[in-house]
C-alpha cells in the first residue's frame, strides 16, 4: 500500500516552454502532497505543499508564478514548471499523506527535468 | 528552526560487516523521525520511523534505529551489510503533519 507515482519520469523540453509533472496516489486518498526538488549530489528541498482543494503554501524564496501546483483531487497533484529555464533543470519528487497518518509521506519515483 | 546533521557524506563497508549511519536533530521537542533510502535516479522509500514509545525501532529491509534523546541522535544500524544496501540514506524531522526537513544524506559504498 501507499504508492505513490509520477509522470513522465523524465522529460527534456526547450527553454522557455512549460512542463508539467504528475502525482498521483494510486491507493489512498492523500489530503497533503508535497513537492520537493533536488540538485545532484544534494538533499531535497521543500518546495511547496498543497492541500486537496486550497492553494498551495510555498517555502520561502520559491516563485509561485513559475511553479504552479494544483491539487484538484485527493489523489492527484501537478506541478507545472512555467517558462522554464536551464537552471530548472533537477529532478523533482513529490510525496503524499493521508489525514489519518499526517506524519508519514510517502514518495514518487521522482521525474528528472533537463531545460535546454 | 528544526535541522539534521548527518556528519559522514559517504561511508564504505564490506558486505557481512556491520553498518551504523549517524543521524543528529536540533528541535526543541521530540520530534519525528524517520530514515529513508534514495537509489540512484529513484525516489525515496521509507526505512523506518520513530514517533514515540519505545526508542529501538525496527524497519524494513533489515535495518533498525535507536532514537536517544539525551544525545538528540537517531542512528541506522543494520548487522550485516548486503551489496543491494548500496544507496544514499537521509534522516529527516518533522513536527506531526508538518514539512520534513532532511539531513544531507550519506552515500553507503559496499565492497565485496
Amino acid at each position: 500500500g501507499a504508492v505513490v507515482s509520477q509522470h513522465p519520469s523524465w522529460v527534456i523540453c526547450k527553454s522557455g516552454t512549460s512542463v508539467k509533472i504528475e502525482c498521483r496516489s494510486l491507493d489512498f486518498q492523500a489530503t497533503t502532497m508535497f513537492w520537493y526538488r533536488q540538485f545532484p549530489k544534494q538533499s531535497l528541498m521543500l518546495m511547496a505543499t498543497s492541500n486537496e482543494g486550497s492553494k498551495a503554501t510555498y517555502e520561502q524564496g520559491v516563485e509561485k508564478d513559475k511553479f504552479l501546483i494544483n491539487h484538484a483531487s485527493l489523489t492527484l497533484s501537478t506541478l507545472t514548471v512555467t517558462s522554464a529555464h536551464p537552471e530548472d533543470s533537477s529532478f523533482y519528487i513529490c510525496s503524499a499523506s493521508t489525514l489519518a497518518h499526517q506524519e508519514t509521506q510517502y514518495f514518487g519515483p521522482g521525474t528528472r527535468l533537463l531545460v535546454l | 528552526a528544526q535541522s539534521v546533521t548527518q556528519p559522514d557524506i559517504h561511508i564504505t563497508v564490506s558486505e557481512g560487516a556491520s553498518l551504523e549511519l549517524r543521524c543528529n536533530y536540533s528541535y526543541g521537542a521530540t520530534p519525528y523521525l524517520f530514515w529513508y533510502v534514495q537509489s540512484p535516479g529513484q525516489g525515496l522509500q521509507l526505512l523506518l520511523k520513530y514517533f514515540s514509545g519505545d526508542t529501538l525501532v525496527q524497519g524494513i529491509k533489515g535495518f533498525e534505529a535507536e532514537f536517544k534523546r539525551s544525545q538528540s541522535s537517531f542512528n541506522l544500524r543494520k548487522p550485516s551489510v548486503h551489496w543491494s544496501d548500496a544507496a544514499e540514506y537521509f534522516c529527516a524531522v518533522s513536527q506531526y503533519g508538518n514539512k520534513l526537513v532532511f539531513g544531507a544524506g550519506t552515500i553507503l559504498r559496499v565492497k565485496s
